[in-house]
């Protein structure tokens, strides 16, 4: 049973530039969630879609965008990257909006340069 | 302003002995609280949660104990085990939106 799969494991970006991230949830789940973790802190909640329709926002600007697709596979895009978004951005995935526990992808390491 | 926090950046144990790893949370509205543990290079692994009802979780070596009075909850892992060497973070939710707070994280170092 394959868990969550993120795609790609780094990328290097210059600032201005635009990225793609994407997640593959575990077999049954329904649900993604993105987050962003800096260096040092603990994840910080981007959004969350479920039903192919972003459900909950977290305090992101809107260069921050996403989607689900209907094999719901899920993907992240942010627009004219800043040095500050350089971060890990994990991916979770779980059964329902408001499911049990989440489960984590290994992350993409974002480097914005 | 962070609403979860996790005071202690690390933490060693001698391997055998008892593990307390301590959050502490400003929001009233938080209902529900997990403990997530994370290796270098893969995600955070689920532990184990407790619900603002319960006073006490446990999951085999591993016991969460809440205090709503005190805004604080700990993570028990007894007997500690080299394996539990990783990173530990406190999350939490209110009224079953799945937009979880993190804590800052806790590195547990187990010593032989």
């Amino acid at each position: 049973d394959a868990g969550v799969t993120q795609s790609p494991t780094h990328l290097i970006k210059t600032r201005g530039q635009q990225v793609t991230l994407r997640c593959s949830p575990k077999s049954g789940h329904d649900t993604v969630s993105w987050y962003q973790q800096a260096l040092g802190q603990g994840p910080q909640f981007i959004f969350q879609y479920y039903e192919e329709e972003e459900r909950q926002r977290g305090n992101f600007p809107d260069r921050f965008s996403g989607h689900q697709f209907p094999n719901y596979s899920s993907e992240l895009n942010v627009n004219a990257l800043l040095l500050g978004d350089s971060a890990l951005y994990l991916c979770a995935s779980s059964a329902g909006p408001t499911g049990d526990e989440q489960y984590f992808g290994p992350g993409t390491r974002l480097t914005v340069t | 302003d962070q609403q979860v926090k996790q005071n202690s950046p690390s933490l060693s144990v001698q391997e055998g002995r008892i593990s307390i790893l301590n959050c502490d949370y400003t929001n009233s509205m938080f209902d529900y609280f997990l403990w997530y543990k994370k290796y270098p290079a893969e995600g955070p692994t689920f532990l184990i949660s407790i619900s603002s009802i319960k006073d006490k979780n446990e999951d085999g070596r591993f016991t969460v104990f809440l205090n709503k009075s005190a805004k604080h909850l700990s993570l028990h892992i007894v007997p500690s085990q080299p394996g539990d060497s990783a990173v530990y973070f406190c999350a939490a939710s209110a009224n079953s939106n799945y937009q979880l707070i993190w804590g800052a994280g806790t590195k547990l170092i187990i010593k032989p």
